[in-house]
């Protein structure tokens, strides 16, 4: 499966804008870009997926690069409740049947 | 219904005993998986079941026995664990097995601990 890279950590103060950035040079053409968040002691939940363009849903934003190598999943005002490890997965040719390979992920942490 | 439950949610054993754990949705989703999740570390997908069948089984010991009985009910039965076993389990489920493009419900997980 396609790797991403993600930073370890992030810090943002309520109410601002947050950008999580995800590298993934080796994506595929196939290849949809997934991102799923982790709170405190709970499940994973999904935010948002693209393949080619910008997607808009009423958690986040996610911005995909013209070349695809690249994405950012935009928070665009951040709560308390934000703060989770948010991870940037690649669902392609190489990963039917449902197989979600998590990477380490991006530690948000929110400031009041 | 867009919820994923899962019994117990905190469940300690012994390294002799035999329990198992239990995931339950009603969205008629026809993908339920298990994955295990160790302290500080991402999710690692164990067993993918596709319209009640197991279709994917990630070279997991044979001590972890899952099982799809309809549907809506995933099991995973559990026998002679060690304590590196101890984790915390997620059940997720996704309408489509076969599609990249839906998404996976998670449940809450059950927190085991393997003494």
């Amino acid at each position: 499966d396609a790797k991403t890279t993600q930073p370890n950590s992030m810090e943002s103060n309520e109410e601002e804008p947050v950008h999580l950035p995800c590298n993934h040079s080796t994506i595929s053409g196939t290849d949809y870009i997934h991102w799923y968040r982790q709170l405190p002691s709970q499940g994973p939940e999904y935010v948002i997926h693209g393949l080619t363009s910008n997607v808009n849903n009423r958690m986040a934003s996610l911005a995909i690069a013209e070349d695809r190598k690249s994405s950012t999943l935009i928070l665009h005002r951040a709560t308390l409740r934000d703060a989770a490890v948010y991870y940037c997965i690649l669902w392609g040719r190489g990963s039917t049947l449902g197989r979600l390979y998590f990477g380490r992920g991006t530690q948000l942490t929110v400031w009041p | 219904d867009t919820e994923v439950t899962q019994t117990p949610k905190h469940l300690v054993m012994g390294m002799t005993n035999k329990k198992s754990l239990k995931c339950e949705q009603h969205m008629g989703h026809r993908a339920m998986y298990w994955y295990k999740q160790k302290a500080k570390k991402p999710p690692e997908l164990m067993f993918v079941y596709s319209y009640e069948k197991l279709s994917i089984n990630e070279s997991v010991p044979s001590r972890f026995s899952p099982e799809c009985p309809n549907s809506s009910l995933l099991n995973l039965h559990l026998h002679a664990l060690q304590p590196e076993d101890s984790a915390l389990y997620l059940c997720a489920s996704s309408q489509d097995p076969g599609t990249r493009n839906n998404e996976q419900f998670f449940g809450p997980g059950t927190r085991l601990t393997v003494l």
